[in-house]
């Protein structure tokens, strides 16, 4: 089945300490997207990227890194610069077409 | 520019009772519509869209969305809510005249509780 997956569902990190969430789709899709949730909060893109090797900043940016190497995946880093990176994050993948987005199940990241 | 507005943060009703879920937005041209619907520490699930043609969408789990463009809203609606349907719902938004990436916009979402 084609879809989007979203690696590891929770993940603990230490406070400065980097940490990166993983995010693969198998669907061919040219556009990916990473959010991030805050409890009671909308979503809040951070990074997007419509094709390999190159990506832009979304409205929450700083303290994050991302990379798209390959059409099938879109690593984010999340960076020791982050002030307050525990929160829901979700991948995104789309096309060019009318078929909107589709979502991985998220990773909840929590800074011990 | 495009954007979306859903008004209410949280809506109650009771189960077996119609629901409406409203939103708003504003594109420069045509309007591509979706609703997504997510449960707790779930990702988001595509429930239905409007793209063209028939005003009154049907989508998933009995779900339906009515486009008026005069009023540049599109509600989602159920007939008789179900407990199960109580989770966080997001309207989103997308200009089709093709210029540009293919960014959808959210609203914020609403919570959406169903009363036993």
């Amino acid at each position: 089945d084609g879809g989007i997956t979203q690696s590891p569902k929770y993940l603990f990190r230490k406070e400065g300490q980097n940490v990166t969430l993983s995010c693969e789709q198998n669907l061919n899709h040219d556009a990916m997207y990473w959010y991030r949730q805050d409890p009671g909060q909308g979503l809040r893109l951070i990074y997007y990227s419509q094709i390999v090797n190159d990506f832009q900043k979304g409205d929450i940016a700083e303290g994050y890194s991302v990379s798209r190497e390959k059409k099938e995946s879109f690593p984010l880093t999340v960076t020791s610069a982050q002030k307050n990176p525990t929160a829901f994050y979700l991948c995104a993948s789309s096309d060019r077409g009318i078929y909107g987005y589709t979502f991985g199940s998220g990773t909840r990241l929590t800074v011990v | 520019a495009q954007s979306v507005a859903q008004p209410e943060d949280q809506v109650n009703v009771a189960e077996g009772n119609p629901l409406t879920v409203k939103c708003t937005y504003s594109v420069s041209g045509n309007p591509y519509l979706f609703w997504y619907v997510q449960y707790p520490n779930r990702g988001l699930q595509f429930l239905l869209k409007y793209i063209t043609g028939d005003n009154l969408v049907k989508g998933s789990y009995g779900f339906e969305a009515e486009f008026n463009k005069s009023q540049t809203s599109f509600h989602l609606k159920k007939p008789s809510a179900l407990v199960s349907d109580s989770a966080l719902y997001f309207c989103a938004v997308r200009d089709n005249s093709g210029a540009g990436s293919y960014q959808l916009t959210f609203g914020k979402g609403t919570k959406l509780s169903v009363i036993p």
